[in-house]
């Protein structure tokens, strides 16, 4: 089964400032996709950027980028100039690649971010 | 843009009542998902329907969960009789193909209560 960890509950940093969330994961496959996904207090899903993992081109989405390591099951989320709407709970989710319906989601427990002014 | 919608935004029931929570997926999506996410912890899959039928369903998804495409815009899902643990914000989703360049659209969720 695939399994998806984040060792960080809650992260802060200050405005305009870097910071890194981190997130591994295990699973048998060799095609799947990785996902970052923000949820503000309203409690809505975002998706912030998605990694496929036959690319071994780190995906970037204006100041959000990822640090993919295929080897080492790593998928690490770069806030940089980090901003006040930016604070969040952040998921890394994780989904087998396959044509047929299903293929789940399967999250992380959750990183709380914590942008000070 | 269009939207996944979800009502109510929150719903208070007794415990052992049976309740149903609406969801209208984006109107070319043919994939639909619930999600459940108890406060304070992760999000967890509940289950996936295709072309009128379940197509994947998680542990959590026990005899008491149902689901249901009624008519050509809404899917429910329905709790027979709810169980205090039952208390979580429910997500739907919906994707238009199931292929990894498909997007999950979330809907903005419903707060369930049970007491």
């Amino acid at each position: 089964a695939q399994t998806v960890t984040q060792s960080q509950p809650e992260m802060s940093v200050q405005e305009a400032e870097t910071v890194t969330l981190s997130c591994t994961y295990d699973t048998s496959e060799s095609d799947y996709y990785l996902f970052w996904y923000k949820q503000p207090p309203s409690r809505q899903m975002i998706l912030v950027i998605r990694q496929e993992a036959y690319k071994q081109q780190n995906a970037t989405e204006n100041r959000f980028s990822v640090n993919f390591q295929k080897a080492a099951k790593s998928f690490s989320l770069k806030i940089s100039d980090s901003q006040l709407g930016d604070a969040a709970m952040y998921f890394c989710a994780y989904r087998v690649y396959q044509e047929t319906s299903g293929s789940r989601l399967t999250f992380g427990e959750g990183t709380q971010l914590t942008v000070n002014p | 843009e269009p939207e996944v919608t979800q009502t109510p935004s929150h719903q208070v029931t007794q415990m052992g009542q049976e309740v149903i929570l609406r969801c209208v997926p984006i109107s070319n999506h043919l994939y639909f998902y619930w999600y459940r996410q108890i406060l304070g912890q992760k999000v967890e899959f509940l289950v996936s329907f295709y072309n009128n039928e379940i197509s994947e369903k998680s542990e959590i998804f026990d005899d008491q969960f149902s689901v249901e495409r009624p008519d050509g815009s809404n899917f429910t899902l329905k709790i027979r009789s709810t169980k205090l643990e039952d208390s979580a914000m429910y997500f739907c989703a919906s994707r238009v193909d199931p292929g990894g360049n498909s997007p999950l659209h979330f809907g903005n969720g419903t707060r369930l209560t049970v007491t």
